[in-house]
């Protein structure tokens, strides 16, 4: 079975631009979460998607947003870039059985704001 | 609301000798506890995981790791280190509800193996 894939790898965006992510979960898994890894704060939960609805939310800012597709398929959006949202944003999916499943991760999205 | 903290942000071991990197943990809820291993540029892989079933949990490569409510500890060990374990590792809980709180991540414990 293929593992979570995320695209692109890289990216250089400017300050004040905005930026759109994308996630294909595991096939099957139907929860996709989005986490942000930096040096200073490690790593942090975004939002969790299932069934196209936006079940939980960390503490980031409304710039940040993100949808789910009928594929399960997951985009994250980051308006108005700041240096500060430099990160590797990684995407993970589980199947979502009510119980404590396991999140598989992708390989990340390595985001630099100049 | 939970919380984990990893109790050492670096250890150095020597190829061979056994590995323990320590975790303790805070949950509201019976918790779910994993710990992920992180190479460097790459993404986040389980290493194993902890549900309420057995407490010793044994995992991929030869790591295993104990839980101990009473010490509120899960505490990640393999006998004999491998250069190729150096990496970055995380202790992590699981809320309730499946992870409706979403995963909360320890800092993080970077192991150096030397030769």
């Amino acid at each position: 079975k293929a593992g979570v894939t995320q695209t692109p790898r890289y990216l250089i965006k400017t300050r004040g631009q905005q930026v759109t992510l994308s996630c294909s979960p595991i096939s099957g898994h139907r929860s996709v979460s989005w986490y942000q890894q930096t040096p200073g704060q490690g790593l942090q939960f975004l939002f969790e998607y299932f069934s196209e609805t936006q079940r939980n939310k960390g503490n980031f800012p409304g710039r940040f947003s993100g949808r789910q597709f009928s594929n399960s398929r997951s985009e994250m959006n980051v308006s108005t870039l700041e240096l500060g949202d430099s990160a590797l944003y990684l995407c993970a999916s589980r199947s979502w059985t009510g119980g404590p499943d396991t999140q598989y991760f992708g390989p990340g999205t390595r985001l630099t704001v100049l | 609301a939970q919380s984990v903290t990893q109790l050492d942000s670096h250890v150095s071991v020597s190829e061979g000798t056994p590995v323990l990197l320590r975790c303790n943990y805070s949950s509201s809820y019976s918790p779910s506890l994993f710990w992920y291993v992180q190479h460097p540029n790459k993404g986040l892989q389980l290493l194993l995981k902890y549900t309420s079933a057995a407490t010793l949990v044994k995992g991929i490569n030869g790591f295993e790791a104990e839980f101990k409510k009473s010490e509120t500890s899960f505490h990640l060990t393999k006998p004999s280190a491998h250069m190729s374990d150096a990496a970055e590792y995380f202790c992590v809980v699981s809320g309730s509800g499946g992870g409706a709180d979403g995963l909360t991540f320890g800092k993080g414990t970077h192991l150096i193996i030397q030769p």
